[in-house]
């Protein structure tokens, strides 16, 4: 099984900073990783596929990049609507495996 | 709009079964695979089970945690999706969600869009 890894585990940042998400699998998955945001007491929201790809409607200030083992997710200018918990899923391989989640609120 | 509503869940005691369903619209059902994930209670994410459409079989996958105790089916012809869960333990305890997904015979794409989800609790 992939294990996937999440860092930092909570992420405290102000509105309008930048935030940087990372994950990472215990083997390579190519491009088949996925990134969601899940707010409290809702469904996960797909924003990234293929690694680096915006799902629809997804605003332009969240970016993916990386490939193999690495991965990030940035969003380059936090709104109060970003603060939720991320978690990154590899779909490359089964069974398919989410990390733990990054946490990120308002500093 | 694409939409999926799962329902279904409820207390359950251990060992009992329940039914899952997932109602879609908005799309050709037929066309897409169907996952589902759940999320314990204050936990992260894990991946149960994906059903693949009936022109790559209808093939199923299954996590290690619910194989030969869950069984994932489809039917086209009303756009559900169901999850049949067996010899239900407390550690199944969770929230239930599906979502949509492209799927081919090697491998399944991102999951979008997920449902509502329906909680499911198992204890005595």
């Amino acid at each position: 099984e992939i294990v996937m890894t999440q860092s930092p585990a909570t992420l405290s940042v102000s509105p309008g900073e930048r935030a940087t998400l990372s994950c990472r699998a215990s083997q390579s998955v190519g491009s088949n990783l996925a990134w969601y945001q899940q707010k409290p007491g809702q469904a996960p929201r797909l924003l990234i596929y293929s690694g680096s790809a915006r799902a629809s409607g997804v605003p332009d200030r969240f970016s993916g990049s990386g490939s193999g083992t690495e991965f990030t997710l940035t969003i380059s200018s936090l709104q109060s609507g970003d603060f939720a918990v991320y978690y990154c899923q590899q779909h490359n391989d089964w069974p398919e495996t989410f990390g733990p989640g990054t946490k990120v609120d308002i500093k | 709009e694409v939409h999926l509503v799962a329902s279904g869940g409820g207390l359950v005691q251990p060992g009992r079964s329940l039914r899952l369903s997932c109602s879609a619209s908005g799309f050709t059902f037929g066309d897409w695979a169907v996952s589902w994930v759940r999320q314990a209670p204050g936990r992260g994410l894990e991946w149960v089970s994906s059903i693949r459409s009936e022109g790559y079989g209808g093939t199923t996958e299954y996590a290690a945690s619910v194989k030969d105790r869950f069984t994932i089916s489809r039917d086209d012809s009303k756009s559900i999706a169901y999850l049949q869960m067996s010899s239900l333990k407390p550690e199944d305890t969770a929230v239930y969600y599906c979502a949509r997904r492209d799927c081919n015979n090697i491998f399944c794409a991102a999951l979008d869009p997920w449902g509502q989800g329906t909680p499911v609790i198992v204890s005595s």
